[in-house]
């Protein structure tokens, strides 16, 4: 079966780093997404990773071990609207297949 | 970037009544769409898989003959929930990818809540 798995919730302080976890076991895997999701919100992109190794963008950087079934994402100088849900999502089959979404990590940013 | 958007943003209906939510892509052509539906402080669920001028494909569990999807065009996908309970209120998403590149990366709409009263 499918199963991802993330944190259900997190607190972190403002100008901090934080990284959320993130472990997967698909039956195939072909790309694993972060996105980023405000209350009441559709979620909005925020990284791609498909081969081993860390992706940095900005204040936020992505990192994928495809032998170990983990990624984890790292914010960096956390500020308040960084307060939002965090869906890890990973593509199981090939070309253009839906993603299967992890249940969310909710980050509150504070003061 | 691409854009998607969603109509109705928001949408309050009877039991009994049917709702129709369409999602376009607005600057790009998407031959395949993908609806999603979200419960509070759950994950995205994938209803099913809308392709172009075909029938979609539906996950499991998902009644096709109560969540209506009809892809017409490169351009609209529609969602219509049939005969609407209050267990179907819930948040609808759609997306949709340009199919290009390795990414496939998906673009979604902004949702629609949909509350049966």
């Amino acid at each position: 079966g499918q199963n991802i798995d993330q944190p259900t919730e997190m607190t972190a302080t403002e100008g901090a780093i934080v990284q959320i976890n993130c472990t997967y076991q698909t039956s195939g895997f072909n790309g694993l997404f972060w996105y980023q999701q405000h209350a009441g919100e559709a979620p909005t992109f925020l990284s791609y990773n498909v081969l081993d190794g860390l992706e940095e963008k900005g204040r936020f950087s992505s990192f994928l071990s495809r032998s170990k079934g983990y990624s984890y994402l790292l914010l960096k100088e956390l500020q308040m609207k960084d307060s939002a849900s965090y869906l890890c999502a990973v593509r199981d089959g090939a070309g253009n297949t839906p993603l299967v979404f992890g249940k969310g990590t909710r980050l509150s940013v504070i003061a | 970037g691409a854009v998607v958007s969603q109509h109705p943003s928001w949408v309050i209906c009877k039991s009994g009544t049917s709702v129709k939510i369409e999602c376009r892509s607005l600057d790009f052509q998407a031959t395949t769409m993908f609806w999603y539906r979200q419960f509070p402080k759950q994950s995205l669920m994938l209803m099913a898989t809308s392709n172009e001028g075909s029938k979609a494909t539906y996950e499991q569990g998902v009644e096709k003959d109560k969540f209506l999807i009809n892809h017409a065009s490169l351009t609209l996908s529609t969602l219509t929930v049939t005969s609407a309970h209050p267990e179907d209120s819930s948040f609808y998403i759609c997306s949709a990818s340009i199919g290009a590149g390795a990414s496939y990366e998906q673009y979604f709409g902004p949702g629609t809540r949909l509350t049966v009263t």
